[in-house]
């Protein structure tokens, strides 16, 4: 199975901060890496996927990319419906994998 | 809209079995590879298994191969998870996901509680 490692676990941030997740997979997976957003309670969404491609209804300030060995989303400007857990996903092979997540808190 | 909703979940002693629905609306269901993937608190999100769209090809992840089945019917637009031998590490919160590109998903449905006690 792919290991699919995320970083930070967890964040802290304010309203209008650029916010920068990453994800780095323990073998190729080529650019199918997906990221996912869940707020408690509720089930994950699908925010990007292909690493870079913006899913359908979901905002633009959310971007996904990828620069040598880690894949990265990025929340331009945080907003308060932001606070969250992000979850990486690799979908190049079975089983996919997700990431462990990462919490981004209000500080 | 795309709906998914699942159903089934519920309290089952070790051993037991316990079958999953998830009624799939506001999309050609037959269509789309359909997925089940699991959350507890331990080991976070864990896919489950895939079905093809026809339901020719089904795949399972090593810790629940030989015990589950996934199913469809694409006349009722309904996925299904047939759960047996089930251990207390199974449980978790069960989700219904519409397949995307490759193994990615798309929508999900709100989960469904299954709890391995007893």
């Amino acid at each position: 199975d792919i290991q699919m490692t995320q970083s930070p676990s967890s964040l802290s941030a304010f309203v209008g901060d650029r916010v920068t997740i990453t994800c780095r997979a323990r073998q190729y997976i080529d650019t199918y890496l997906n990221w996912y957003q869940q707020k408690p309670g509720k089930a994950p969404k699908l925010l990007i996927y292909g690493a870079s491609s913006l899913y359908s209804g979901v905002p633009s300030r959310f971007t996904g990319s990828l620069s040598g060995a880690d894949f990265t989303l990025t929340i331009s400007s945080l907003q308060p419906e932001d606070f969250a857990t992000y979850y990486c996903q690799q979908s190049y092979s079975a089983p996919p994998t997700f990431g462990q997540g990462t919490k981004v808190e209000i500080k | 809209e795309v709906q998914l909703v699942e159903s089934g979940g519920g309290l089952v002693q070790p051993g037991g079995s316990l079958r999953l629905s998830c009624a799939a609306s506001g999309f050609t269901f037959g269509n789309y590879w359909m997925h089940w993937v699991r959350q507890d608190a331990e080991r976070g999100l864990v896919w489950v298994s895939r079905i093809n769209s026809d339901a020719t090809d089904t795949i399972y992840a090593d810790f629940v191969r030989g015990r589950f089945t996934i199913s469809r019917d694409n006349a009722q637009n309904t996925l299904f998870l047939q759960m047996s031998g089930l251990r207390v590490e199974d449980t978790a919160v069960y989700y219904c996901a519409r397949g995307g590109s490759g193994y990615s998903v798309d929508q999900w449905g709100q989960g469904t509680l299954v709890t391995v006690s007893s």
